[in-house]
């Protein structure tokens, strides 16, 4: 089973900063499988990269994805007031698919 | 558009079952792999169980955590994903989601339906 650690669990960044959200897994990821999906507070996950660096419809482009093997990240260019919100990242190469434990990005 | 509506969710005892259900539309439901994914209050996001779509003729997989104890089945006629949920433990307790998988990749889940709140408890 591949485990996924994020990093870090709470990150307090002022609307229009730079976020950086780190996933580090415990063995390779195969072929780049690795996806993240945004959650907002009494809302449904929803995906937001997958292949490690591909926007799923809909999603703007200050949401980017990059990395290989074992380490990935998730960026965030000019945080907007909606981009508040839980992020976490999954692999999905093979069962079982895990998720990350989740990095809150909240308002400071 | 894609909608999936869980239902069937409650209060139950430890050691009960209950089935929740997942009514899809908006897709093709037959040929597209299907996901319980839970989430317990205030935690993080589970996989519980996936069916492959109807080119892998169904395949069924579980965490190690609900193995023996949880069975995923679908009726593709009622467009409809089901989880029987036998034994039950308080650490089943969770919103569980249904989640559309994608075509080629079953365990990338694409949309997702808004829960149903499972609580096991005396």
């Amino acid at each position: 089973e591949i485990v996924l650690t994020q990093s870090p669990g709470t990150l307090s960044l002022s609307p229009g900063e730079r976020a950086t959200l780190s996933c580090r897994a415990s063995q390779s990821v195969s072929s780049s499988y690795l996806a993240w999906y945004q959650q907002k507070p009494g809302q449904a996950p929803r995906l937001l990269i997958y292949a490690t660096s591909s926007r799923a419809t809909g999603i703007p482009d200050r949401f980017s994805g990059s990395g290989s093997g074992t380490d990935f990240t998730l960026t965030i260019s000019r945080l907007e007031p909606e981009d508040f919100a839980g992020y976490y990242c999954q692999h999905y190469g093979s069962s079982p698919w895990t998720f990350g434990q989740g990095t809150k990005v909240e308002i400071k | 558009e894609v909608q999936l509506l869980e239902s069937g969710g409650g209060l139950v005892q430890p050691g009960g079952s209950l089935r929740l259900s997942c009514a899809a539309s908006g897709f093709t439901f037959r040929i597209y792999p299907m996901s319980w994914v839970r989430q317990a209050p205030g935690k993080g996001l589970e996989w519980v169980s996936l069916i492959g779509g109807s080119g892998s003729g169904g395949s069924t997989y579980y965490a190690d955590s609900v193995k023996g104890r949880f069975t995923i089945s679908r009726d593709n006629s009622k467009n409809t994903l089901y989880l029987q949920m036998n034994s039950l433990r308080a650490e089943d307790t969770a919103l569980y989601y249904c989640a559309k998988g994608a075509l080629d990749y079953g365990g990338l889940f694409d949309y997702w339906g808004q829960g149903t709140l499972v609580t096991v408890s005396s």
